[in-house]
């Protein structure tokens, strides 16, 4: 099983530029998460969903949009960047049975300048 | 509201020193799971444990050991004998009941210097 993979691994956008982060997983999980590092700090959540066609806002979502056509994708849209959105972003899922941990992917590193 | 706090930024032990991390959390859940995850330099996130809210037996698994105590809402970490492999961030984590809210704490960067 290839587990939680994410694309790109890396990516410099310029201001005001759109993309999209790729999440898959393999797993058959319901739930999916969206996730943000910044240096020094924990990680934020973004956006959650937990199952296909329902997604929800997590603590910090503005500037960025989510979809969950399918049970295996979960991308993360970001419509106009800003170098606020420098960071980390990892993806994870999990299934829905009470408390079983998450696996999360191995990361994007974005820079926005 | 759910928080995780780790209120040590930084540790930094030689080796073979014991060493302890702290988790403090804030949940109104009755039923809850708590998480301990390692960041080493590479950057991806390593799962350690998971404990439920109506667990606290403590465990113990080679030089890690956890302490969860739920009257004073903490969940503590412990590596014995630390080793410079253990060189990494350490996060703990917070599963609300329903599934939806996987909150972490800002995490405690342990240096192990030989």
């Amino acid at each position: 099983n290839a587990g939680v993979t994410q694309t790109p691994k890396f990516r410099i956008l310029k201001i005001g530029q759109s993309m999209t982060l790729q999440c898959t997983q393999d797993m058959n999980h319901n739930y999916m998460y969206w996730y943000r590092q910044d240096p020094g700090m924990g990680l934020k959540l973004i956006y959650y969903s937990v199952g296909a066609g329902i997604t929800d806002k997590g603590e910090v979502p503005n500037g960025y949009n989510v979809s969950r056509s399918t049970t295996e994708d979960f991308p993360l849209r970001l419509e106009l960047a800003a170098p606020s959105q420098t960071s980390v972003y990892f993806c994870a899922s999990r299934t829905g049975t009470s408390g079983i941990r998450a696996f999360f992917g191995p990361g994007t590193r974005l820079t926005v300048l | 509201a759910q928080k995780v706090t780790q209120a040590q930024t930084e540790i930094s032990v030689v080796e073979k020193e014991d060493v302890t991390l702290d988790c403090v959390y804030e949940t109104r859940d009755t039923t809850y799971y708590l998480f301990w995850y390692k960041q080493p330099p590479s950057g991806e996130l390593v799962f350690l444990i998971r404990r439920n809210s109506f667990d606290e037996q403590n465990e113990i698994s080679g030089r890690y050991s956890w302490n969860f105590q739920k009257s004073t809402s903490s969940f503590n970490f412990t590596i014995t004998a630390s080793q410079v492999v253990d060189s990494a961030v350490y996060f703990c984590a917070l599963l609300n009941q329903a599934g939806t809210a996987l909150i972490f704490g800002k995490g405690t960067t342990l240096s192990v210097s030989s």
